[in-house]
């Protein structure tokens, strides 16, 4: 089974500074994949950022960047230039290739303030 | 931009109620799932399809049940609502091998 630990008390955040979202996750599957999804105050989920167990370079996304450490089994979102629009629930989340199903972490809060 | 969509948006409903939470999706998705979460919570799988015809439970046990008559339409049913019920249901689909599951704005459901 999959777990992931997002264990950061809710977050306040400057506007236009970065901030980073701790994510730590346990799997036995040498073969897998990290998500990080963004869940504004009106429920959907939004993909954000990618990165698969084999890539060797940490995956990014304009203002999202994946600091991914496979030895310690981590996978950080870093938010640069944070805007108020980025207030929101963060969620962490794996995917075993060998189940193809989604497990999500408790997730962040981020408050960006001006 | 991910075009699926789950109706209704919010739903108050008093127990014993069966209702069927509506989901749909234009991009030809060979997999669906639903997602329960309660506020300030965690996401947890609780159906998905890999097709038509194919309905599996997820890793939380859920009374609810599902049908995958067609690959665009993925609906849920509680046959009797009780107020454990209460919370978001999350629909999602993604691309058979793909990697990003596109999800629903949701539906926040009420059982009184």
């Amino acid at each position: 089974a999959q777990k992931i630990t997002q264990t950061q008390p809710g977050m306040f955040v400057q506007e236009k500074e970065a901030v980073t979202l701790d994510c730590t996750y346990d799997t036995s599957d040498p073969s897998y994949g990290l998500f990080w999804y963004k869940q504004p105050s009106s429920g959907e989920m939004i993909f954000l950022i990618y990165q698969g167990s084999y890539d060797q370079q940490n995956a990014t996304e304009g203002r999202y960047s994946l600091n991914f450490q496979k030895a310690r089994k981590s996978a950080n979102l870093v938010i640069s230039a944070s805007q108020l629009g980025d207030s929101a629930m963060y969620f962490c989340a794996t995917r075993t290739y060998g189940n193809n199903r989604l497990a999500f972490g408790k997730g962040n809060q981020v408050v960006v303030i001006p | 931009e991910a075009d699926i969509y789950q109706t209704p948006r919010y739903l108050v409903i008093g127990t014993g109620k069966k209702i069927t939470l509506e989901c749909s999706q234009t991009m030809g998705h060979d997999k669906m799932y639903w997602y329960q979460q309660d506020p300030g919570m965690e996401l947890h799988l609780i159906h998905y399809s890999y097709g038509v015809n194919s309905t599996e439970k997820g890793d939380l046990s859920s009374e609810s049940t599902v049908s995958r008559i067609r690959t665009e339409h993925f609906p849920l049913t509680l046959e009797s609502a009780r107020p454990s019920h209460t919370s978001q249901y999350l629909c999602a689909s993604s691309v058979q091998g793909g990697e990003k599951l596109f999800f629903g704005s949701g539906t926040q459901l009420s059982v009184l």
